[in-house]
């Protein structure tokens, strides 16, 4: 069970819009910054979003994150079939003094 | 360019113990904090330890609290990962990363990972 909920799949067709959300509590999202990161198998995980809304340069605009309380949402607009990935949602929490992660987004592209 | 290149894994038996390795290049190693995160067959990316810049905080996850010590050799460029007491369930990619701090702790790179497995 992880301390950061997301759903466990996501779908979409090509040029679609789809979100993915990410639920904690006070003492993570409620109080630090969320990120994400995109995960593909036998790969480096990647930086996608940080602090809540930010895209590292390389990362197309086509990712966009949001955060509110203690609930955050990436979004991924104009969907490509590349984008087909894990992605899991970060964030540090103060209770357990340590970072905490979301289970994980099993994205496909129809 | 930041470049984490782990290693040290291997197949091990339970009760055994492992250490694990993490050569940094492309940026300044003694300025960062890092972390060491795994993942299980199948499973999601689970945080495991981090070390401050210059080794004086360490955090653990409660599930290796106690068995694993994380530390650092900042004029190696090095991160290690001594692992003890090795359970079925620590059976996982041992990914090094680098911490960042902006308002906030998060990972900014990840190396590619180094897997450890436990088994009679």
């Amino acid at each position: 069970q992880s301390v950061l909920t997301q759903p466990p799949s996501a779908s979409g067709t090509p040029g679609q819009r789809v979100a993915i959300s990410c639920s904690g509590s006070s003492s993570n999202l409620g109080t630090n910054i969320v990120n994400w990161y995109q995960h593909l198998p036998g790969t480096a995980p990647k930086l996608l979003i940080y602090r809540n809304i930010h895209r590292p340069s390389g990362v197309p605009d086509r990712f966009s994150g949001s955060k509110s309380g203690t609930s955050a949402s990436l979004a991924i607009s104009g969907l490509q079939s590349e984008d087909e990935a894990d992605y899991y949602c970060a964030a540090w929490d103060d209770t357990l003094n340590g970072l905490v992660f979301g289970g994980g987004t099993k994205l496909t592209v129809l | 360019q930041v470049h984490l290149v782990e290693s040290g894994g291997g197949v091990v038996q339970p009760v055994r113990s492992l250490r694990l390795s993490c050569a940094a290049s492309g940026f300044s190693f003694s300025g960062y904090g890092m972390h060491w995160v795994r993942q299980a067959p199948g499973k999601g990316l689970e945080w495991v330890t981090f070390i401050s810049f210059d080794g004086s905080d360490t955090y653990y996850a409660d599930s290796v609290k106690g068995r694993f010590t994380v530390s650092r050799d900042n004029s190696k460029n090095m991160l290690f990962l001594q692992v003890n007491s090795l359970r079925t369930e620590d059976t996982a990619i041992y990914y090094c990363a680098r911490g960042y701090y902006s308002d906030g702790w998060y990972i900014d790179s990840w190396g590619r990972g180094t897997l450890v497995t436990v088994s009679s």
